[in-house]
């Protein structure tokens, strides 16, 4: 139980594209939802929260007109990188945690690794 | 501000070669310190709630152990498969997110 996917897990796209990220509950229902980032050799960083049904909040520092977030049904939110650039170039990672679970844990997807050129 | 701090931040061990990892947190009001495996190139794999000081929780060779300032993964035993980076998090009063330590990787030689 408790698996969460993301399509796709590897994507190559030219500088100035859009990329859309998916994130699945595939067994479970997920009001909230977490988009992170990760570096290499470096923890997660969360760059957003979304809530099914409304606007995303932002963490500081993070673009929201780039990185377009939407949670349109309880099982899946999408993140879309705008225009990318190089330095966009990274890993991504979501997360869900069960409506019902209370303070329960956040499962996270197999991630996605972005590279733009 | 919540704060988690792993420590060490790197460790190699032998096969069957036990040790514990450690991870103090600040946190206002938990809710919740969290216990995650991570491989290269995957996403966090969740092994362990811990919600109150003094509550203990085991998975095969892992035991996770919580007090009021610090939380440890102990790893009995060890095998070359227990070898990956081990993430601590905490959910404070009042919010959704987790903070993260830093990480620890370990490495465990056959």
């Amino acid at each position: 139980g408790a698996v969460v996917s993301q399509h796709p897990s590897w994507v190559i796209c030219k500088s100035g594209t859009s990329v859309k990220i998916e994130c699945r509950s595939l067994d479970f229902q997920a009001t909230t939802m977490f988009w992170y980032r990760q570096f290499p050799k470096q923890s997660l960083m969360l760059m957003a929260t979304s809530n099914e049904g409304s606007k995303a909040t932002y963490e500081q520092g993070v673009e929201k007109d780039k990185f377009l977030i939407n949670h349109a049904s309880l099982t899946l939110s999408t993140l879309t990188v705008t225009s990318a650039h190089p330095e966009d170039s990274s890993f991504y990672i979501c997360s869900a945690r069960d409506r019902t679970g209370g303070d329960g844990p956040q499962y996270f997807g197999p991630g996605t690794r972005l590279l733009v050129l | 501000e919540d704060q988690v701090t792993q420590s060490p931040e790197a460790l190699r061990l032998q096969e069957g070669e036990s040790s514990s990892l450690n991870c103090s947190y600040t946190v206002s009001g938990l809710r919740g310190l969290f216990w995650y495996r991570q491989d290269p190139g995957k996403g966090p794999e969740f092994l362990f709630t811990l919600y109150s000081a003094g509550e203990e929780k085991e998975k095969e060779r892992l035991k996770a152990t919580l007090t009021k300032k610090e939380s440890f993964l102990h790893i009995t035993a060890p095998k070359p498969e227990d070898s990956a980076t081990y993430l601590c998090a905490v959910q404070g009063g009042g919010s959704e997110k987790l903070v993260f330590g830093k990480g620890m990787k370990l490495t465990v030689n056959p």
